[in-house]
């Protein structure tokens, strides 16, 4: 199984509707990340966690909410989808123990808005 | 955090070894490289990082020049597998501090 698993891997929905993406990782890292892709661009960051109680918004949060529900899931939500919305989106997480402070990285949501 | 550039597209024979360029000219003397390549759509992989002496792992090596102001990220034997966006990024020591992705080096390896 993978360390980051997101679900679902593709998504089509439409314009107005509230979607979710879920992330649950089992690395046992106390931080987690979601970012967001579109074509030919780097990734963005919309928001991340450092541990359970605590949210932070990254550069591109607005039209985004996060849910920590556990140290090992991390969701995103889409309150009301939008076309500009449709983009490639990762989950991540990192590990808050000494060392190396690499992310890993889930296999993406691809999220369609029509 | 302090900026990147890299070229935008470089190719490669398979075979021979990928030498992919980054320019941090403002990087702050806690900052290390972070490489990372992202495959067609996958998620982006984690490669090699380093402070200011020269690393090498299983994967790739990576050179720092003394002022730190650049750094080359050398895959020695590139395969067509290698083809892909290498990021280079500037991350400060410490877990708190995350990872700014830019737009990376399309490395696109011919047979």
């Amino acid at each position: 199984d993978a360390d980051v698993t997101q679900t679902p891997r593709n998504r089509i929905t439409k314009t107005g509707k509230r979607i979710m993406l879920e992330c649950s990782q089992t690395k046992g890292h106390d931080r987690m990340y979601w970012y967001r892709q579109d074509p030919g661009l780097g990734l963005q960051l919309i928001y991340y966690s450092f541990d359970v109680k605590d949210i932070n918004k990254g550069e591109i949060s607005d039209g985004y909410s996060v849910s920590r529900q556990a140290q090992a899931k991390f969701s995103l939500s889409l309150e009301s989808a939008i076309p500009n919305q449709t983009a490639l989106y990762f989950c991540a997480t990192s590990d808050t123990g000494q060392g190396w402070y690499g992310y890993t990285f889930g296999s993406g949501t691809r999220l369609t808005v029509v | 955090d302090a900026k990147t550039t890299q070229p935008t597209s470089m190719d490669c024979a398979e075979g021979r070894a990928a030498n992919l360029p980054c320019n941090h000219s403002t990087i702050s003397g806690n900052e290390y490289a972070y490489w990372y390549r992202q495959i067609h759509s996958q998620g982006p992989q984690y490669i090699i990082h380093g402070l200011k002496n020269n690393e090498t792992n299983e994967m790739a090596s990576l050179i720092i020049t003394e002022d730190r102001k650049s750094s080359t990220l050398i895959l020695p034997h590139a395969t067509l597998r290698d083809t892909a966006v290498y990021y280079c990024i500037l991350k400060k020591g410490g877990s708190n501090y995350k990872l700014t992705f830019g737009k990376g080096t399309l490395l696109t390896v011919n047979p």
